[in-house]
């Protein structure tokens, strides 16, 4: 399985973009790269997930580089509840993929006023 | 709304109980997954299931174990022999592949 590298904190000031970066060199063509994110207490929710293309949806935008080797997750306006680890993870499709899997301890990111 | 709930919130266990926790879900999902989480740790898996009746065993699934009768529950229970129960549990589900949605966790403290 494709390793995955998050810097482990960040700040982004409320209402500018927040750019999430993380290295995942060893991916396979047939991994998928996923980002979930967690607030304090809470249970992880799931953001947007890509295999090559950018991804866009409600919440975030997904760019992945050409050589599929580092992505990055765009919350275009950041909020303060958007305050919360974010997590990059990448994987094959399939349920049984996922056995196995191992969330690290991902970008804890921290919007201010 | 469909979701998952778990129950309860808080759990308290002294050393040597078994204590289940309970994951519904009403989305219709087939695959349901438990999670263990650490103070300021990722999650690391447990169990999961991908169909009513079957399960597999996760990276640290010692001294835990779980059933999956319904389609719609995955109970977990913490036995005796767990040596360091005490962290946040979550149950989620999806209808395939990753993990979709998480339900809000149950924190169990053992005293």
């Amino acid at each position: 399985d494709a390793k995955t590298t998050q810097p482990t904190s960040m700040d982004c000031a409320e209402g500018r973009a927040a750019n999430l970066p993380c290295n995942h060199s060893t991916i396979s063509g047939n991994e998928y790269v996923y980002w979930y994110r967690q607030i304090h207490s809470q249970g992880p929710q799931y953001i947007i997930h890509g295999l090559k293309n950018n991804e866009t949806n409600e919440m975030a935008s997904l760019i992945i580089t050409e050589d599929r080797k580092s992505s990055t997750l765009i919350l275009p306006h950041a909020t303060l509840r958007d305050t919360a680890v974010y997590y990059c993870i990448v994987r094959v499709a399939g349920t049984d993929s996922w056995g196995k899997l191992q969330f690290g301890a991902g970008t804890q990111v921290v919007v201010t006023p | 709304d469909g979701g998952i709930t778990q129950s309860p919130k808080y759990l308290f266990r002294k050393e040597g109980q078994n204590v289940t926790l309970s994951c519904e879900q009403n989305l219709n999902h087939d695959a349901m997954y438990w999670y263990r989480q650490d103070p300021g740790q990722g999650l690391r898996l447990i169990y999961y299931s991908q169909i009513v009746n079957d399960f597999q065993k996760g990276d640290i699934a010692e001294g835990y174990s779980v059933s999956r009768e319904k389609k719609e529950s995955f109970p977990l229970t913490v036995t005796s022999a767990q040596k360091n129960p005490t962290a946040f549990y979550l149950c989620a589900s999806s209808d395939s592949g990753a993990p979709r949605i998480f339900g809000p966790g149950t924190r169990l403290t053992v005293l």
